[in-house]
């Protein structure tokens, strides 16, 4: 079984700041992941993905997210948040390693940027 | 990035009657469209998996009878959840990958049902 954990409920950040949101996940085979942005009342936006390849992964709006094998983790990071940022994120994993191909969610984080 | 509406953005029923949900892709070709449900402050429960031209699949402890699903073509999924009743109000997302673009499942905006 695939499953994803997001530790926090909540990330609160200053403007101008560098964030993290958390992410780990677990699978049989090989993961990949994905983090998503939902704004209130909207569905998910893609921000990022790792496939393969460099474990450094840029995406949108300044977003980007490191691969990390060994401690099985996925977090998002931003050098400099901006207000417009606070949102809801989810991590999400597919494991290609067995078969199995839907996406598994994180409960999601809710980031709080303040001005 | 690849482009997935969703008609209507909200809908209000009375107990007892049918809504339809249409997902479409606008830009790409979907073989496969999935459909979730989120409740609120919730993340994204996976309901079914559509695949065009044959049956959904369907997560276990979801209804297939109560939540229809059609995927009659490369660009349109339908959900349709008969004989709606106040429990079935949520917020109904699809998402779609398509031919070639398996890695990457896009979302529509979703539509938030309420059922009185």
């Amino acid at each position: 079984a695939q499953s994803v954990a997001q530790p926090e409920d909540q990330v609160n950040v200053a403007e101008g700041n560098p964030l993290t949101v958390k992410c780990t996940y677990s699978v049989s085979g090989n993961p990949y992941l994905f983090w998503y942005v939902q704004y209130p009342n909207r569905g998910l936006q893609f921000l990022l993905k790792y496939i393969t390849g460099d474990n450094l992964v840029k995406g949108s709006y300044g977003f980007e997210a490191e691969f990390n094998k060994s401690q099985t983790s996925f977090h998002l990071k931003k050098p400099s948040a901006l207000v417009s940022d606070s949102a809801l994120y989810f991590c999400a994993v597919r494991d290609y390693g067995s078969g199995y191909s839907t996406l598994t969610f994180g409960k999601g984080t809710m980031l709080l940027v303040s001005p | 990035g690849a482009v997935v509406s969703q008609h209507p953005s909200r809908v209000i029923c009375k107990s007892g009657t049918s809504v339809k949900i249409e997902c479409r892709s606008l830009d790409f070709q979907a073989t496969t469209m999935f459909w979730y449900r989120q409740f609120p402050k919730q993340s994204l429960m996976l309901m079914a998996t559509s695949n065009e031209g044959s049956k959904a699949t369907y997560e276990q402890g979801v209804e297939k009878d109560k939540f229809l699903i059609n995927h009659a073509s490369l660009t349109l999924s339908t959900l349709t959840v008969t004989s709606a009743h106040p429990e079935d109000s949520s917020f109904y997302i699809c998402s779609a990958h398509g031919v070639g673009v398996v890695e990457t499942q896009y979302f529509g905006p979703g539509t938030r049902l309420l059922v009185l």
